[in-house]
């Protein structure tokens, strides 16, 4: 079981929008607000989209963003586009012996 | 452009000792900046982080695993390695290795593809 809870699916037409939650306690989530999101389509590396809560690192598009409040970080798919379909991933940077918790991911359909 | 490579064996029988080594081509594993992560996703599961270690060797471990579990560097060779001793079927899994950047949040931000361990008599 995954110390991050994420919701197995999630599905949007094309040009909707879809926000996927990432759900922990506050040990989970520790000090800090280094949450990041991954994308892994099938047989690829995974690819990331946000880290620190909100932040994108070059190259990502502006229609992928992220939020958090309280226990809950939140990554939205603005625009959807059919590359968007894939595998997402949030992570949690705990502190301690720079330890990761992960969810458990939520597959993205678009339709 | 930074590149990871894992490779090994993708079959391990139970008890023995699972083997990767994940080789950086585009840039060293030197810098202050960042460390060098394992990540492993058993089949239908989600990510697990394996554990972690910086160019001059420091390393951290996942508690669960740390019993089990090295992983060093290699920067004559530009490579970083994992061994997981007394395998079970519970440890079939992709295996990843990631670089992680300290001022990034502590995120992976290269990946290489992932490697399937199998572990079966």
């Amino acid at each position: 079981q995954s110390a991050l809870t994420q919701p197995p699916s999630a599905s949007g037409s094309p040009g909707q929008s879809v926000t996927i939650s990432c759900t922990g306690t506050s040990s989970d989530f520790g000090a800090y607000d280094y949450v990041s999101w991954y994308q892994r389509h099938p047989g690829k590396a995974p690819q990331l989209m946000i880290y620190e809560v909100n932040k994108r690192p070059s190259g990502v598009p502006d229609r992928f963003s992220g939020s958090k409040s309280g226990n809950t970080a939140s990554l939205t798919v603005s625009g959807l586009q059919a590359e968007d379909e894939a595998d997402y991933y949030c992570s949690s940077y705990v502190g301690s012996n720079n330890f990761w918790v992960f969810g458990g991911g939520t597959k993205l359909t678009v339709l | 452009q930074l590149q990871l490579q894992e490779s090994g064996p993708g079959l391990v029988k139970p008890s023995e000792t699972l083997s990767l080594t994940c080789t950086v081509s585009g840039g060293s594993i030197r810098g202050s900046s960042y460390y060098w992560g394992w990540i492993r996703q058993p089949p239908g599961k989600g990510l697990e982080w394996i554990g972690s270690v910086y160019h001059s060797g420091n390393t951290s471990y996942n508690p669960s695993l740390k019993s089990r579990v090295i992983i060093s560097a290699d920067t004559s060779k530009n490579q970083v390695s994992l061994k997981l001793t007394s395998v079970t079927a519970a440890d079939t899994a992709i295996y990843y290795c990631a670089r992680v950047i300290v001022y990034g949040g502590h995120s992976g931000d290269y990946w290489g593809q992932g490697t399937l361990v199998s572990v079966s008599s």
